[in-house]
């Protein structure tokens, strides 16, 4: 009973596919996001929705294009993929958005262009 | 948001007490300090937050001086299993930027 799971764990594709990565939450949380950490370890912020709604658009190119269908899924739809995609990709949620509530995420999924 | 700076790694002993400090100089009147636990290949686990004064829970304590220009993070008796990335985040929302971390190995 994984509180925020996603699919598939380890994504390998070459340039220039369209590939997704599925995130379900089973916390009742209003509020999903998708992080990236980059080969440095850096952990930034990507995009956040609030029950269904985007709210955080942080300068991600427009290849990446997230959905909701309802507020316990967030996917994440990346076209084009470029070599500087390759990273891990996580998925969060917490209760509500804007705030400093703890955000509970998952194991991530490590995606790598060739 | 204000940078925070910690250090690269730490070593320690399993039993012993390990203190991880943070600084947070430009921290802001509204931001709150967390601290997030990553292990290899999973997300980052939320272990603490607090705005001033010290913090206790089941897992960590924190402690913050009166002018919150730093943190420290205390984890009592570490164990082999404490060994992880430790995180030192100031904010007052949820866009979260998380740094190089602590990388914390406990010995036998």
């Amino acid at each position: 009973d994984t509180a925020v799971s996603q699919t598939p764990k380890y994504l390998v594709t070459q340039m220039g596919n369209d590939k997704s990565i599925k995130c379900e939450q089973n916390l009742g949380h209003d509020t999903m996001y998708w992080y990236k950490q980059d080969s440095k370890k850096f952990l930034k912020i990507m995009f956040s929705y609030n029950n269904k709604e985007l709210i955080i658009n942080e300068t991600v190119p427009n290849r990446f294009s997230p959905k909701s269908p309802d507020k316990a899924h967030l996917n994440l739809h990346i076209n084009s993929l470029e070599l500087g995609d390759s990273a891990v990709y996580f998925c969060a949620s917490s209760p509500s958005g804007g705030t400093m509530v703890p955000l509970h995420f998952g194991n991530g999924t490590r995606l790598t262009v060739t | 948001l204000a940078k925070t700076t910690q250090p690269i790694s730490m070593d320690s002993y399993e039993g012993q007490e390990v203190n991880i400090t943070c600084s947070h100089n430009n921290i802001a009147t509204n931001d709150y300090i967390t601290w997030y636990q990553q292990f290899p290949s999973q997300g980052p686990r939320f272990i603490i937050q607090g705005y001033k004064t010290k913090v206790t829970n089941e897992v960590a304590s924190l402690f913050i001086p009166a002018d919150r220009k730093s943190s420290t993070l205390s984890l009592p008796r570490v164990s082999l299993s404490d060994t992880a990335v430790y995180y030192c985040l100031v904010t007052n929302t949820d866009k979260l930027i998380f740094g190089t971390g602590t990388r914390l190995q406990v010995f036998p």
